[in-house]
């Protein structure tokens, strides 16, 4: 079975600090797709990456970056100097081999206060 | 590419009466999914189509739930004899399914906002 693992429910930080969102996968899978969304208040789901198994170079864009770890499942999301626009709830999301649905984790509220 | 295109954005109706949404993919997807997001959830997967075949459907649609998706293009989720329990965000997604597990994209539209009041 796939899993999702989003232990962080809520976090709340101050306007430049940095923040790191965990995410926890299972699958039985050796071809899968992890991704991350930012859901802000508006509602739509958008779309901040996709990263295939095989590929488990760290990634970095402008603020934000990931870390990919196969050995302990997981891929975390840091946001580095928090803005008040980051204040969304964020998901990380799987499809084993792609040829799957996504299996979505609960979310991470994350609050930016300036 | 102009995104994915979902309307309306939102929907009131009656309980017992029958809604229907529609998404419009981004044109070069084959892949087109519905998913429903209840309040503080993430999106749980309904059913999806490649082109125009429907390949699976979850539990969570029960019979009063159809989609179609005709020419392979655009999808219609109908929900008939609305539920309370119906309310939620109904979001629409596509991607571009290559086969031997290569998938690009997976992109989703805003989302149609059901109150069934």
């Amino acid at each position: 079975a796939q899993k999702v693992t989003q232990a962080q429910t809520e976090i709340s930080v101050v306007e430049k600090e940095d923040v790191t969102l965990d995410c926890v996968y299972e699958t039985r899978d050796t071809t899968y797709y992890l991704f991350w969304y930012k859901q802000p208040p508006s509602g739509e789901l958008v779309f901040l990456i996709r990263r295939n198994s095989f590929d488990e170079q760290n990634e970095i864009s402008g603020r934000y970056s990931w870390n990919f770890q196969k050995s302990t499942s997981s891929f975390n999301f840091t946001i580095t100097a928090s803005q008040v626009v980051d204040s969304a709830v964020y998901f990380c999301a799987l499809t084993p081999s792609g040829n799957t649905p996504l299996v979505f984790g609960k979310g991470t509220r994350l609050s930016v206060i300036a | 590419d102009t995104g994915v295109s979902q309307n309306p954005r939102h929907k009131i109706t009656k309980r017992g009466q029958n809604v229907t949404f529609r998404c419009d993919p981004i044109s070069e997807h084959n892949r087109l999914y519905w998913y429903r997001q209840t309040l503080g959830q993430g999106p749980e997967f309904l059913t999806y189509f490649q082109n125009e075949a429907q390949l699976e459907k979850s539990r969570l649609l029960s019979d009063r739930f159809s989609a179609e998706r005709p020419k392979g293009s655009f999808s219609t989720l109908e929900i008939q004899r609305t539920e309370q329990g119906d309310s939620a965000m109904y979001l629409c997604a596509s991607s571009f399914y290559a086969g031997d597990r290569v998938l690009r994209g997976y992109t989703f539209g805003s989302g149609t906002r059901l109150t069934v009041v």
